[in-house]
């Protein structure tokens, strides 16, 4: 399995809290992912970047919001958990190269339930 | 904008049989990449094969096989003797030079002991 960390597993937490979900590589990998996914559905793509202080938003709107100061951090922020945040956050990352193709590699996934 | 498409949501099979999962997909690009992901459940999504668009020959890994189809954009995947490990989503996506992926809506595959 690839080396991309994703921390906490599981998270459960009061509506309104402030949560940082993190995700690190050690792969050394320029590009970085964050997906959103309920349950055996698709994943929607929330945000990425393609190095250190570069960030976009994705193809899914999301109240959250991403930062990116060292090549192996991308930590996802949640300034107010609501309900609707509930779901699975998938972190992802892939190295860049020349002529393109993108390999992604997943992280464990956290699993958020906001009561 | 690049479409990807899974047809079957759910699918099943006997072990040690065949399956094939159905994806299409839609672009005007001539160069890019094709990739199958596996998601056993509760578990780490997993690549399992990938095919560059440019190369004729079909992609195979150990039992995993892709069926590529360029000019009708057809893109399956065949498991060959099935195992209950393979019990997982499965998720077809495109990628065009350094763009990032588009995943299709996944088919769930279901092993019959």
């Amino acid at each position: 399995e690839a080396d991309i960390y994703q921390t906490p597993r599981y998270l459960v937490i009061g509506t309104g809290k402030k949560i940082t979900l993190e995700c690190s590589q050690t792969m050394g990998h320029d590009k970085m992912y964050w997906y959103q996914q309920d349950p055996g559905m698709e994943l929607h793509l929330i945000h990425y970047s393609y190095g250190v202080n570069s960030t976009e938003k994705g193809d899914l709107s999301s109240e959250s919001t991403v930062s990116r100061i060292r090549t192996e951090h991308f930590p996802l922020t949640l300034e107010s958990a609501r309900p609707s945040h509930t779901s699975q956050y998938l972190c992802a990352s892939s190295e860049f190269r020349a002529g393109g193709q993108e390999t992604q590699y997943f992280g464990p996934g956290t699993r958020l339930l906001v009561l | 904008a690049q479409t990807v498409t899974q047809s079957q949501p759910e699918m099943s099979v006997q072990e040690a049989e065949t399956v094939t999962l159905s994806c299409t997909y839609d672009t005007s690009e001539s160069d890019y990449y094709l990739f199958w992901y596996k998601q056993p459940p509760s578990r780490q999504m997993i690549l399992v094969i990938r095919q560059e668009a440019y190369k004729q020959q079909n992609a195979t890994e150990n039992r995993f096989s892709v069926n590529f189809q360029k000019a009708a954009k057809s893109f399956s995947l065949k498991i060959s003797d099935s195992q209950l490990g393979d019990a997982a989503m499965y998720f077809c996506a495109y990628s065009f030079g350094n763009e990032k992926l588009t995943f299709g809506t996944g088919t769930r595959l279901t092993i019959i002991p």
